[in-house]
């Protein structure tokens, strides 16, 4: 069952705009972490943020976390053709040994 | 580092035939998973294993063996194709449990199944 889901399922914006996307889960977790797919490839961890976490930057990333209300969002800065991908966050449902839980990613594209 | 390895790329099967996908990774990590990437349904964790000779059932097992011989090879068995096994599939590798630790993943198999 997929535990996180991303809004909006499909982004398009101007190359140095920002972009915003959304995940909303349903049960506890320990982290949540997001990641970026390039078409035709395997996924790429971008970060991943604690349970006891509220905000996390990694250069042009920003991720928020808002247990209360079972939601993440990822802030792309400054964005750029190469951002061009479908992004996911994976959860862990709370569990530890388990894999992680995907949702089924928000397309990004960026128009020069 | 070569990092996560997948063979082959793309394979095409016949409904009823067998085969196995292989992964490996070169950063000695312990934890091993095997996933499955459909359209639209983001990704399935079909097994995973937390070290050799320990292996589990994820969310989508029925039609896949798996074995953990050595750290590094994680091979996928498809013991008989079905049409619905027509997917993606992604081994990844993580240095410790994925829940607290970024996960690798290798290339996929881009898996057909007439």
């Amino acid at each position: 069952s997929q535990q996180g889901e991303e809004d909006p399922q499909a982004l398009s914006i101007q190359e140095g705009e920002n972009a915003t996307m959304n995940c909303s889960y349903k049960t506890s977790i320990n982290n949540l972490q997001w990641y970026r797919q390039n078409s035709g490839r395997g996924l790429v961890h971008l970060i991943l943020i604690r349970s006891n976490e509220r905000e996390k930057h990694s250069g042009r990333l920003r991720v928020t976390l808002d247990t209360s209300k079972k939601s993440s969002s990822l802030l792309i800065t400054a964005s750029r053709a190469a951002d061009t991908a479908s992004y996911f966050c994976a959860t862990d449902g709370g569990g530890g040994a388990d894999g992680l839980t995907f949702g089924k990613g928000t397309h990004l594209i960026i128009q020069p | 580092n070569a990092g996560v390895t997948q063979t082959p790329k793309f394979q095409v099967l016949k409904t009823g035939q067998s085969m196995t996908l292989q992964c490996a990774q070169d950063m000695n990590h312990e934890y091993m998973s095997w996933y499955r990437q459909d359209p639209g349904m983001g990704l399935r964790l079909i097994h995973y294993s937390v070290g050799a000779g320990i292996t589990d059932q994820g969310e989508v097992p029925n039609g896949y063996n798996v074995s953990r011989s050595t750290t590094e090879d994680f091979p996928l068995r498809l013991l008989s194709a079905a049409p619905s096994q027509t997917s993606v599939y992604f081994c990844a590798s993580s240095d410790g449990w994925p829940s607290y630790n970024e996960q690798f993943f290798g290339p996929g198999t881009r898996l057909t199944v007439l």
